[in-house]
């Protein structure tokens, strides 16, 4: 089963526009970490934020801001205003285990943002 | 600047070859990964190593094979190349601890024909 979930394979936007990605995940870990990553066309993947299981704060940095919620097991990110530049593949990904395991990631399958002129 | 740097940008290989791709990381990192992306597919991982000559097998590791001699040094070996085996690959390095973000190459895209 996957532990990462991003239902939205690709989103399309015109500029300006608000747009939100989803990720839902699954773990049975109370000490968890999630991250966000954006692969431009680049191919390098980037890294945007990480979260921890015990701070459900959102977080807003310029125009992204980030929203986890517990209850719903969600780590979503929304881009406010969107550019040309946003467009990218976004990845959110998953952090727990311990042992031999500790410090790898599980990703979702990505979204694909398209944001025209 | 941290960096982790992938031998090569674009390789064409022929079916049957054995291919080696290199990645090499600056930061000390003690954990390193090798993943593969398809579209539609997201990143798997093939293998990811925890410590000098030690290695985890990932959700796709049939067909590859790994080795890392040196703390800064992660080298992806496939036996055989195929077909199916023609993707982007990425390398990434990581501190062994759950809060870290895991750093990435650029990509290796790898035809093979």
């Amino acid at each position: 089963a996957q532990k990462v979930t991003q239902a939205q394979t690709e989103i399309s936007v015109v500029e300006k526009e608000d747009v939100t990605l989803d990720c839902v995940y699954e773990t049975r870990d109370t000490t968890y970490y999630l991250f966000w990553y954006k692969q431009p066309p680049s191919g390098e993947l980037v890294f945007l934020i990480r979260r921890n299981s015990f701070d459900e704060q959102n977080e807003i940095s310029g125009r992204y801001s980030w929203n986890f919620q517990k209850s719903t097991s969600s780590f979503n990110f929304t881009i406010t205003a969107s550019q040309v530049v946003d467009s990218a593949v976004y990845f959110c990904a998953l952090s727990e285990g311990g042992g031999s395991t500790l410090g790898r990631l599980y990703f979702g399958r990505g979204t694909q943002l398209t944001v025209w002129p | 600047d941290v960096k982790v740097t992938q031998s090569s940008r674009y390789l064409v290989k022929r079916t049957g070859e054995k291919v080696f791709l290199e990645c090499v990381q600056d930061m000390d990192h003690e954990n390193m990964f090798w993943y593969r992306q398809d579209p539609g597919l997201g990143l798997r991982l093939i293998y990811f190593s925890y410590d000098v000559k030690m290695k985890e097998k990932g959700d796709i590791p049939e067909g590859y094979s790994v080795s890392r001699e040196k703390k800064e040094r992660f080298s992806l070996i496939l036996e055989s190349a195929s077909t199916n085996q023609t993707s982007m690959y990425l390398c990434a390095s990581g501190q062994g601890t759950r809060n870290t973000e895991a750093f990435f190459g650029q990509g290796t895209r790898l035809t093979v024909v």
